[in-house]
């Protein structure tokens, strides 16, 4: 258990549905992060909230909308999704999202969720 | 930008050392990671070196630090079947973004 839960554990979606992939994290951290992974492909960072704000949108295509009410959670809006997007997405956090390059802050992750669009 | 390689799966026999290897272009990454997935879990941290060291060691596991190589290794002592996960080098990228970069993540297989 990391403290970083993440909803639905699977999701299959047809490429006109529209669907949210949800994230709560209990360790008080102040950034959030979304992730994909696909086979054999590095892990892809999409989205970085530090203190509710996005930080980083490593051109990500409009299809996939994040979004950060608070510091304890994070969603992601899919809409008019391609085969392609198929994928397991992750969650993380951390205490603060500047950190990382000084300190040996760690990222903390979700399970994922797995999303296949058909 | 900064690119991390690993290679994509290793085979090892229960009891025997698994090395994983890793090769990155260009960081000032303060801190080298590495990560473990199990199978239907996300990443979680494995264990971590300073870059001014050359080798930490805890318990079973042993990293290697080359910078001017820029070669990081994770060899585990004695793998045992629970060690089958895939394994994921990953460091900051350069600029001190903040952002880690991955690599593809190696997946170690142990025979009993």
């Amino acid at each position: 258990e990391t403290g970083v839960t993440q909803t639905p554990r699977h999701l299959v979606m047809g490429m006109t549905n529209k669907k949210s992939l949800k994230c709560e994290q209990h360790l008080g951290h102040n950034a959030m992060y979304w992730y994909k992974q696909s086979a054999k492909k590095p892990l892809e960072l999409m989205f970085v909230y530090n203190f509710k704000e996005q930080t980083e949108n490593n051109s990500v295509p409009s299809r996939f909308s994040p979004e950060c009410p608070n510091s304890s959670h994070l969603f992601l809006h899919l809409h008019t999704l391609q085969p392609e997007d198929s994928a397991l997405y992750l969650c993380a956090s951390t205490q603060n999202g500047a950190g990382l390059a000084l300190s040996n802050e760690k990222l903390f992750f979700g399970s994922g969720t797995q999303l296949s669009v058909l | 930008g900064e690119d991390v390689e690993q290679s994509l799966f290793l085979s090892v026999r229960e009891g025997d050392s698994s090395v994983i290897n890793c090769t990155y272009t260009d960081s000032s990454s303060t801190y080298l990671y590495w990560y473990k997935q199990e199978p239907g879990a996300g990443l979680q941290l494995l264990t971590y070196i300073f870059s001014n060291m050359d080798m930490k060691q805890d318990q079973r596991l042993t990293v290697l630090l080359n910078k001017k190589d820029k070669h990081l290794s994770l060899r585990i002592a004695d793998t045992q079947t629970g060690d089958s996960a895939i394994y994921f080098c990953a460091v900051v990228s350069a600029g001190n973004t903040g952002k880690l970069i991955f690599g593809q993540g190696t997946t170690l297989q142990v025979k009993p």
